[in-house]
Order: structure tokens, then sequence, then C-alpha cells
């Protein structure tokens, strides 16, 4: 089985800087991916961003990056320039990879406040 | 791509009462998910479907959950006998095969449960 660990409940930065929020997980599975979703509040979930673990390369989106060290099993989320709209719980997932349909494993997420 | 609906948005009940939710996927997603999430707390995978075959189902769901998606296209979650921890966001997700090693679960807004 897979956990997702967050230890991070709660972070804040100002607007226009940089924050990292951080992700552990365990598992015997050599192929997986990892997400980081964001739920805004009273909103539903999207996602940020995605990574494959057989790449090595970092995925970027924008304002977002990760941090993939495969064999430490860490994948933390960076968000530069922060904005207020980045406000929201932001959950990092970890997925199977397999031929049929995987379910997500979620970590009790970090709420981040952004303020002016 | 009008993106995942689910109905309804709010749902308050009384215990012992039966309750039945909706999802409807992305058009042409063949994977559904259906996860509860819990104040607090990430979501937890409940149950999943490829096309209209229910290919996993989580040991959180007791024999009073039961879900269908009868044609392949939306699903139902119903909920027998309700009970005060049912309380939770149930949220639907889909999903369609992956391509170049990349899947990506969509959320729904998902449909709040309070049971008094």
């Amino acid at each position: 089985a897979q956990t997702v660990t967050q230890s991070q409940p709660e972070m804040s930065v100002q607007e226009a800087e940089t924050v990292t929020l951080s992700c552990t997980y365990d598992t015997s599975e050599s192929n997986y991916y990892l997400f980081w979703y964001k739920q805004p509040p009273s909103r539903q979930m999207i996602l940020v961003i995605r990574q494959e673990a057989y790449k090595q390369q970092n995925a970027t989106e924008n304002r977002f990056s990760v941090n993939f060290q495969k064999a430490a099993k860490s994948f933390s989320l960076k968000i530069s320039d922060s904005q207020l709209g980045d406000t929201a719980m932001y959950f990092c997932a970890f997925m199977k990879l397999t031929g049929t349909a995987s379910k997500l494993t979620f970590g009790t997420g970090t709420r981040l406040q952004v303020t002016l | 791509d009008t993106g995942v609906s689910q109905d309804p948005r709010h749902k308050i009940t009384k215990r012992g009462q039966n309750v039945t939710f909706r999802c409807d996927p992305i058009s042409e997603h063949n994977r559904l998910y259906w996860y509860r999430q819990t104040l607090g707390q990430g979501p937890e995978f409940l149950t999943y479907f490829q096309n209209e075959a229910q290919l996993e189902k989580s040991r959180l769901l007791s024999d009073r959950f039961s879900a269908e998606r009868p044609k392949g296209s939306f699903s139902t979650l119903e909920i027998q006998r309700t009970e005060q921890g049912d309380s939770a966001m149930y949220l639907c997700a889909s999903s369609s095969p992956p391509t170049n090693h990349q899947e990506t679960q969509y959320f729904g807004p998902g449909t709040r449960l309070l049971v008094l």
C-alpha cells in the first residue's frame, strides 16, 4: 500500500514571494505518477502539476515547479510569485501506473494562505 | 467539454434515510472514480469504474454503499441507512485512458452530505 505525507498543515506567504510545500511518499512501486492538486475554498479540485516517476526532469507549469527526488521519495511544490488566487488547500497525490484505471492516494493537505 | 458535474451539490438527511448521488463525467471519459473527503482530510478512494465495470472497491465502502454505472456514462452512488459518520464531501472524478503515459483525473464539485 502507498502512503503520502504532508507535514505542513498550514503555511502563509506574502504576495509575490516564493513558497515551497513538502510531500513525502512511501511505495514499493517503480512506475507511478505524482500530482499536486489545488482545492480553493468551496471550489472544486483542480490539477496543478504532474510528474511521471520515470522522468528525471522536474515538471514545471508556469509559476509552479516541483523538486522530485525519487530516491528520497520526496516531491515538493514550489510556487513562485505567489498570487492571492493561490490561496487554497494543496494536496499531494500518488497514482500507481497500471494498464487499467488506478486510484489516487492523497496526503492530508497543506492550507496555503497568500497575504498582501 | 463541460467538465464533471455532480448532483445534488448539497444534501441534508436524517439518520437512517437512503440517499443517492449522481455523477456525470466528461464526455467520452471511460474511467470514473468516487472519493470521500471528510473535513480537514484529503480525499479517500471509494471505488472506480472502467466503462460499466466496477473494477475496485475500497474497504471504506461498506455494504450500505452501492455504486453503479449502468451504461458506462453517468454513475450513481447510493448510501442506505445513513449514519452520522457518513457526513462528508463525496467527490467524483473521470479520466480517459492514458496517452504517452499520462492520465489525469478531473474532479467534479462534489456533493456535500450532512446526516443529522
